[in-house]
């Protein structure tokens, strides 16, 4: 199985600050990693597919997902950033590959208020 | 508005079966592979089975292989996940999702609210 393994597991930080959490996979997955974010109490969302990619809502053609919000990486190793870090962002934040089943996702990075 | 909602947990025995349903609705639920994620509490995700768009294709996690059967139901836009021999393990949050392509490349979206399962004696 391909393990995922984010850092750091958790971090505090203040509106406005730049954000990056890291991902690495036990193996070279390319591009296929996705982020999702889960507020407390809620279901995960999907932020990002295929690294660096985001979902267009169809006929709207605009992204659900902030501007704000950057993926990049291929290989093993990954990174998403938020350029300015708003009070809905804190929440925490999963990388999964989706190379080879069975999909595995990281631990997890919990971002809180500072 | 994609919509996806569980049913059917509960508390159940070591040992005891469970069986769990989503109700897909605001899209053509035969054009998508389904699948089923779980989150413990307090703790991170885990992929437990996904299912092709005709259910001739199932995958399952190495955790819950032989225990657990998913299944849809195409004419009635439902997924289910039959689950036998539950361990204390199994405790967790089932999440259902849409698995946007089912092999390399897929993606989870949207993600159910999800239903407690929990197995305790």
């Amino acid at each position: 199985d391909i393990q995922m393994t984010q850092s750091p597991s958790s971090l505090s930080a203040s509106v406005g600050d730049r954000v990056t959490i890291t991902c690495r996979a036990s193996e070279s997955i390319s591009t296929y990693l996705n982020w999702y974010q889960q507020k407390p109490g809620e279901a995960p969302k999907l932020l990002m597919f295929d690294a660096s990619k985001m979902i267009y809502v169809a006929l709207s053609l605009q992204s659900g997902v902030p501007s704000r919000f950057r993926g990049s990486g291929s290989g093993t190793d990954f990174t998403l950033t938020i350029t300015s870090l708003q009070p809905e962002d804190f929440a925490t934040y999963y990388c999964q590959q989706s190379f080879s089943p069975p999909w595995t996702f990281g631990q997890g990075t919990k971002v809180e208020i500072k | 508005e994609v919509q996806l909602v569980e049913s059917g947990g509960g508390a159940v025995r070591p040992g005891g079966s469970l069986r769990l349903s989503c109700a897909a609705s605001g899209f053509t639920f035969d054009d998508y592979a389904m699948g089923w994620v779980r989150q413990a509490p307090g703790k991170g995700l885990e992929w437990v089975s996904s299912i092709n768009w005709n259910g001739d294709s199932t995958t399952y996690a190495d955790s819950v292989r032989g225990r657990f059967t998913i299944s849809r139901d195409n004419a009635r836009n439902s997924l289910s996940l039959q689950m036998n021999s539950l361990r204390a393990e199994d405790t967790a949050m089932y999440h259902c999702v849409r698995d946007v392509g089912y092999t390399r490349g897929n993606w989870f979206d949207p993600w159910g609210q999800g239903i407690l399962v929990t197995v305790s004696s």
